[in-house]
C-alpha cells in the first residue's frame, strides 16, 4: 500500500533558527496536505498542494509540492516558541484515500 | 466553525471489556474517520465512512468495528479490548474525500482526541 515517510522524527532547534520537515511518499499523489498539532491538542489543517511544482506561503511557512508530485516539504523562517508541535504531511493518493506521515515533532528552545 | 467532539478525552478499560467510543459533528459532513496515533507512527486509519451506514475498512481494521447510524454520529467499537489497543483515538470529518469548490475543499477537521487505556 501507500507509504509516507516523513524525517526527521524530531528536531530541536534555537528560537530564530529555521526549520524544515520532508515528506516522501512511495507513490504519486493526487495531493498533498499538512497539519499541526500542538502538544496536547489535535491535528489541525494547514494547507493543501496540488499542482506539481506548487509552492505556497504563510507568513513564515513556506510550503513546497515537488515536481513529480511524490514529496513535499514544510519550511519556517525564524522559528518562535509558538511553533512548537508536531506537524504532519498527509498524501492524497488516485484512489482518494489519504495516508499520514509519521510526523515531526519541533521543539524550539528560547 | 466546525466542531467535532468525542465521547470522553480519556478512557481506562479492562482486557476483555467492549469499549465504545463516539464521535459526533455539528457540520454536515459526508465523510467521517476514526484514527488512532502512536508515537512515531503518525495517524493510521481505521475504519471510514462515507454516508449513513456506509463504512469502508482502513488500514488498521483488525480488532475494530464501527457504526454509522445518523450523519453526524460515528462510533468506534473495540468488541474486546487488549492492551495493544492502548493508544490515542482521534475521529475527523470532511465535507468531501474529491475535489471540489476552493483549495481546502476535503480539509479534515479532528475531535479532540480520548486516550484509551486497556489494562
Amino acid at each position: 500500500g501507500q507509504q509516507v515517510m516523513q524525517i526527521p522524527q524530531y528536531q530541536h532547534v534555537q528560537e530564530g533558527e529555521d526549520f524544515t520537515t520532508y515528506c516522501n511518499s512511495s507513490t504519486t499523489l493526487s495531493n498533498i496536505q499538512w497539519y499541526k498539532q500542538r502538544p496536547g491538542g489535535h491535528p489541525v489543517f494547514l494547507i493543501q498542494l496540488v499542482k506539481s511544482g506548487e509552492v505556497k506561503k504563510q507568513k513564515r511557512l513556506t510550503f513546497q509540492f515537488g515536481e513529480a508530485k511524490k514529496n513535499s516539504s514544510l519550511h519556517i523562517t525564524a522559528t518562535q516558541t509558538t511553533d512548537v508541535g508536531t506537524y504532519f504531511c498527509a498524501g492524497r493518493n488516485a484512489g482518494n484515500m489519504l495516508t499520514f506521515g509519521g510526523g515531526t515533532r519541533l521543539m524550539v528552545k528560547p | 466553525d466546525v466542531k467535532v467532539t468525542q465521547s470522553s478525552r480519556y478512557l481506562v478499560k479492562r482486557t476483555g471489556e467492549k469499549v465504545f467510543l463516539e464521535c459526533v459533528q455539528d457540520m454536515d459532513h459526508e465523510n467521517m474517520f476514526w484514527y488512532r496515533q502512536d508515537p512515531g507512527l503518525g495517524l493510521r486509519l481505521i475504519y471510514f465512512s462515507y454516508d449513513v451506514k456506509m463504512k469502508e475498512k482502513g488500514d488498521i481494521p483488525e480488532g475494530y468495528s464501527v457504526s454509522r447510524e445518523k450523519k453526524e454520529r460515528f462510533s468506534l467499537i473495540l468488541e474486546s479490548a487488549s492492551t495493544n489497543q492502548t493508544s490515542m483515538y482521534l475521529c475527523a470529518s470532511s465535507l468531501s474525500t474529491s475535489g471540489g469548490p476552493g483549495p481546502n475543499y476535503n480539509e479534515q477537521f479532528f475531535g479532540p482526541g480520548t486516550r484509551l487505556t486497556v489494562l
